[in-house]
């Protein structure tokens, strides 16, 4: 079993939806989570940086941390077509390893 | 503030040839840690460097290496080559190891080998 879990899509909506991106982990001792958004032929980007269980808004990104169902989701409100990109969660324990999701192909259609 | 800067951004090989990649990471950080990022596996950890010590490996062979100067700059160095190994191959930084401080990634080194 895969200590991070994702679902790869791909993800189609059309502009303005609200979009729900998740994972689900194994480890209980993940406590820093992230999301990150990469574009092709570009480097992930890091887009949210929790601590342990929660929400956490920036903008019109919202991140969502249950420790208790092992279980962190992204979403997006009013989607634009500027946000169709893959967006990858990434999770540690505190130290300086990360675990990443092989990432949701997302897809903004105009 | 400048970003985490790869180069080259291109490279082609030949099966066992070698290659070396460079990073610099952003002013201030001195966590430097490479990922393979493929299709079929997503990102998977190299290594970690901080204080030109590596502190954590990954599960690589030993034709994977890599190296952290004093000025926190960093290289990593794959030898005899195999096809397996095209990859965009990715640097990231954080200003410390530790305290999930979060990693800032390069627009990374697409390998090609052929």
């Amino acid at each position: 079993q895969k200590e991070v879990e994702q679902d790869p899509g791909p993800l189609s909506v059309p502009e303005g939806a609200i979009v729900s991106l998740n994972c689900t982990y194994s480890n209980s001792a993940f406590q820093y989570f992230m999301w990150y958004r990469q574009y092709s032929r570009k480097g992930p980007e890091l887009l949210m940086y929790t601590y342990s269980s929660g929400n956490k808004e920036d903008g019109r990104f919202t991140a969502q941390v249950d420790k208790s169902s092992k279980y962190i989701s992204l979403f997006i409100r009013d989607s634009q077509p500027s946000d169709s990109a893959t967006y990858l969660c990434a999770m540690s324990a505190g130290g300086n390893q990360f675990y990443f999701g092989t990432g949701t192909s997302l897809t903004v259609i105009p | 503030k400048a970003g985490v800067t790869q180069t080259p951004r291109y490279l082609i090989k030949t099966r066992g040839q070698q290659v070396t990649l460079s990073c610099s990471p952003i002013s201030g950080h001195r966590s430097v840690s490479w990922y393979q990022q493929t299709p079929g596996q997503g990102l998977q950890f190299l290594f970690e460097y901080f204080s030109e010590t590596q502190r954590n490996k990954g599960n690589f062979p030993g034709r994977f290496s890599g190296r952290q100067f004093s000025n926190s700059r960093s290289e990593m160095n794959v030898s005899t080559l195999e096809l397996g190994d095209s990859a965009l191959y990715l640097c990231a930084s954080s200003l410390r190891p530790g305290e999930g401080s979060p990693l800032h990634f390069g627009n990374g080194t697409r390998l090609t080998v052929t």
